[in-house]
């Protein structure tokens, strides 16, 4: 998947622990978003990061749920207090700084949590 | 952004060549058409994207029609390697972020 990395692939978690996905982009990639893949159903836009800054959150859950991508390392999601519901594949992409109108988005393979 | 609608699943034999029907009937004039496909357990696979003329690389071709309501992803060799969910997206193109609306796609299943 084009070199966008995740980690861990699986993630299995207690009710009412916290979850923390990472996300490294794509070398020379400054923009990040991720999306979260619900059993059987498509993916679903969360939140667009640039270094150090959120752009757009608007998909994200407004609790327990928040994102980072700092100047240095991968960008994080980070899930508190996890519920059953919040099992699900989640999934990372990145695109280039680009000056012209185009912006591909290329995906990492995904964290795949599961909620006991 | 537009909506796509696609047929639910189809089939393709090996070897042959899989046309991917989308119709995007209230697109505007700055909006792109992507194509995706995510293959089972896997993060979406960009393919191929274009605005008006016809686009070619090397996995597949998109032809758009003229009045662009609707495009047609072809996938000239099928292997069984492309079985996969395939979808078609419209986004506005400019310098500001677009987020991508994955709708339901297409279920492509390639036999021997």
């Amino acid at each position: 998947n084009a070199g966008v990395m995740q980690n861990p692939r699986h993630l299995v978690r207690r009710r009412g622990q916290e979850a923390r996905l990472r996300c490294s982009p794509m070398k020379g990639h400054s923009h990040v978003y991720w999306y979260r893949q619900l059993p059987e159903e498509g993916l679903k836009f969360m939140v667009y990061l640039q270094k150090e800054n959120i752009i757009d959150e608007s998909g994200m859950p407004k609790e327990r749920f928040s994102a980072e991508f700092p100047k240095e390392g991968p960008s994080i999601l980070r899930i508190q207090q996890v519920v059953r519901g919040d099992s699900a594949a989640y999934f990372c992409a990145s695109s280039p700084r680009l000056t012209d109108t185009q912006e591909t988005q290329y995906f990492g393979p995904g964290t795949r949590l599961l909620v006991l | 952004d537009a909506k796509t609608t696609q047929p639910t699943s189809m089939d393709c034999a090996e070897g042959r060549a899989a046309n991917l029907p989308c119709n995007h009937s209230t697109i505007s004039g700055n909006e792109y058409v992507y194509w995706y496909r995510q293959i089972h357990s896997q993060g979406p696979q960009y393919i191929i994207h274009g605005l008006k003329n016809n686009e070619t690389n090397e996995m597949a071709s998109l032809i758009i029609t003229e009045d662009r309501k609707s495009s047609t992803l072809i996938l000239p060799h099928a292997t069984l390697r492309d079985t996969a969910v395939y979808y078609c997206i419209v986004r506005v193109a400019n310098t500001g972020f677009q987020k991508l609306v994955f709708g339901t796609g297409t279920r492509l299943l390639v036999s021997p």
